[in-house]
C-alpha cells in the first residue's frame, strides 16, 4: 500500500539557518503530495500541495517539489524564524472522496528553532 | 468563522472504561473525517461522513469504536471498552462539498490516555 517516510526529529536550528526536511513516498498510483503543519496546541493545517510531477508547492517561504523520479517532497526554507517550531506531516494522496483527498500520513517531523 | 472544534482536549480514563469524543465541524461543511495519531506514529484515517452517513470506515479499528453524526452536524466517537493501545491523539476534519479539490481543516485534537 502507500506509505510516506519521513526524517526524524526533532530538528533543531538556530534562527535564520537553511530548513530541510526529506519526504520520500511510495505510492501505486499518480499521488498528489502534501504538507501539513501543527503548532502548539492547535490542529493541522495544509502548509503547501503538488499535484503532478515538476510542481513546486510553495507558501509561507516553505517549498516542496514533487519529484517523480526520486519518490521524493522534501520540504525547504531559507530562512527559519521562530514562530516556524511545529510539527510537520508529509503526505500523499490518490484517493479523492467526496471531493477531498484522504491523506496517508509520515510521521512527523519536530522543528525547534532557536533565537 | 469558528474552525473545528473538539471536546474534551485530554481525557485520562482507565482500561475497560467508556469515552465519549466530540467533534464539531465548521457550520455548513457535509464532510466530516476522524483520524487517530498514535505516539510518535502516523496519522491514521478511521472514518469519513458525508452529512449522516457514513462514506468510508474502512479505518476503524474494531467494533470497540463506535463514530455516529446525528443530524448531519457535530460527531461524537465512542471507544467502549477502552484498551491500552487506543491511547494517541484522535483528530477530527471537516470539509466543504463541492466540485474538485477540498481542504480539509483540521481540529485541534483530543489527547486519550488510557491507563
Amino acid at each position: 500500500g502507500d506509505s510516506v517516510t519521513q526524517m526524524e526529529g526533532p530538528v533543531t536550528l538556530s534562527e535564520e539557518a537553511f530548513l530541510t526536511i526529506n519526504c520520500t513516498y511510495t505510492a501505486t498510483g499518480y499521488p498528489s503530495l502534501f504538507w501539513y503543519v501543527q503548532y502548539p496546541g492547535e490542529g493541522l493545517q495544509l502548509l503547501l500541495k503538488a499535484t503532478k510531477a515538476d510542481d513546486k508547492g510553495s507558501n509561507k517561504g516553505f517549498e516542496a517539489t514533487y519529484r517523480k523520479e526520486t519518490t521524493s517532497f522534501h520540504l525547504e526554507k531559507g530562512s527559519v524564524q521562530v514562530s516556524d517550531s511545529a510539527v510537520y506531516f508529509c503526505a500523499l494522496s490518490d484517493q479523492l472522496t467526496g471531493g477531498s483527498y484522504i491523506p496517508t500520513f509520515g510521521r512527523g517531523t519536530s522543528l525547534i528553532v532557536h533565537p | 468563522e469558528a474552525g473545528v472544534t473538539q471536546f474534551p482536549s485530554h481525557s485520562v480514563i482507565e482500561k475497560g472504561q467508556t469515552v465519549t469524543l466530540r467533534c464539531d465541524p465548521i457550520s455548513g461543511h457535509d464532510n466530516l473525517y476522524w483520524y487517530r495519531r498514535v505516539m510518535g506514529k502516523e496519522i491514521k484515517f478511521l472514518l469519513h461522513f458525508v452529512k449522516e452517513s457514513k462514506q468510508d470506515e474502512s479505518g476503524m479499528p474494531n467494533n470497540r469504536f463506535l463514530a455516529e453524526r446525528t443530524g448531519g452536524t457535530y460527531s461524537t466517537l465512542k471507544v467502549q471498552p477502552a484498551e491500552l493501545e487506543d491511547s494517541g491523539v484522535y483528530f477530527c476534519a471537516s470539509s466543504p462539498s463541492a466540485g474538485g479539490y477540498n481542504e480539509q481543516f483540521f481540529g485541534p485534537g483530543t489527547r486519550l490516555t488510557v491507563l
